[in-house]
């Protein structure tokens, strides 16, 4: 059991421009969630998959934003257009059928 | 709308001392309240959990006091030590959502020596 990875852990963009950030959850988790957080802030969710399956989005996420779980493994997540207002730490957690989530480290996302 | 809210949002506890972190939720339809441990530039951590079926667990120095009737639930960090200096997030779940966490806003603690 590795953990939850996530990459690039830093990323810096300009604005307008594309990004995309990848989570490796924990092997056989059959659960992944992304979630935003802000400085000083809790976690907010942004969408959970099941197996490959994306079954709930928030509204919290633009349609700039997207994500996919091929072959429910690892994830992406693409924020087109990117603003400043998207930056933020972007998180990925896993689980097992089960309410524990285990978080990753996260990915820094700064647009300038 | 924030669903849990959490205080104080920062605490300064001497070493060896008790801290305490307070969090209210409004709907009741959540049943399932972990607490979150997070050092800068890291993922929050899963520190402890409980249900509502249970109005204390223990584990180590960690315990959750929750109580159904008032819709609060505390962290209680027994014997603190500058290690446990940190962001604190209380959250909380409900069935039937795929375990999607609501959190609350924080509380920074800092352990002095």
């Amino acid at each position: 059991d590795t953990g939850v990875s996530q990459n690039p852990r830093h990323k810096i963009t300009k604005r307008g421009q594309n990004v995309t950030f990848r989570c490796d959850p924990i092997s056989e988790h059959n659960r992944l969630y992304w979630y935003r957080q802000t400085l000083g802030q809790g976690p907010e969710f942004l969408t959970y998959f099941q197996n490959e399956a994306q079954l709930e989005k928030s509204r919290l996420l633009s349609d700039r934003f997207s994500a996919e779980r091929p072959k429910g493994s690892f994830s992406t997540l693409e924020i087109q257009r990117t603003e400043q207002g998207d930056s933020a730490m972007y998180l990925c957690a896993s689980s097992l059928n089960a309410d524990t989530q285990y978080f990753g480290p996260g990915t820094r996302l700064t647009v300038l | 709308q924030q669903q849990v809210k959490q205080s104080p949002q920062s605490l300064i506890v001497q070493k060896g001392g008790i801290s305490i972190i307070n969090c209210a939720y409004e709907n009741t339809a959540f049943d399932y309240f972990p607490w979150y441990q997070q050092f800068p530039g890291k993922g929050p951590a899963l520190l402890i959990a409980i249900r509502p079926d249970v109005s204390e667990k223990k584990e180590g120095r960690f315990t959750i006091s929750f109580n159904k009737s008032a819709k609060q639930f505390s962290l209680h960090i027994m014997d603190s030590q500058p290690g446990d200096s940190a962001t604190y997030f209380c959250a909380a779940s409900k069935a039937g959502t795929a375990s999607k966490l609501t959190f609350g806003t924080g509380t920074r603690l800092q352990v002095t020596l």
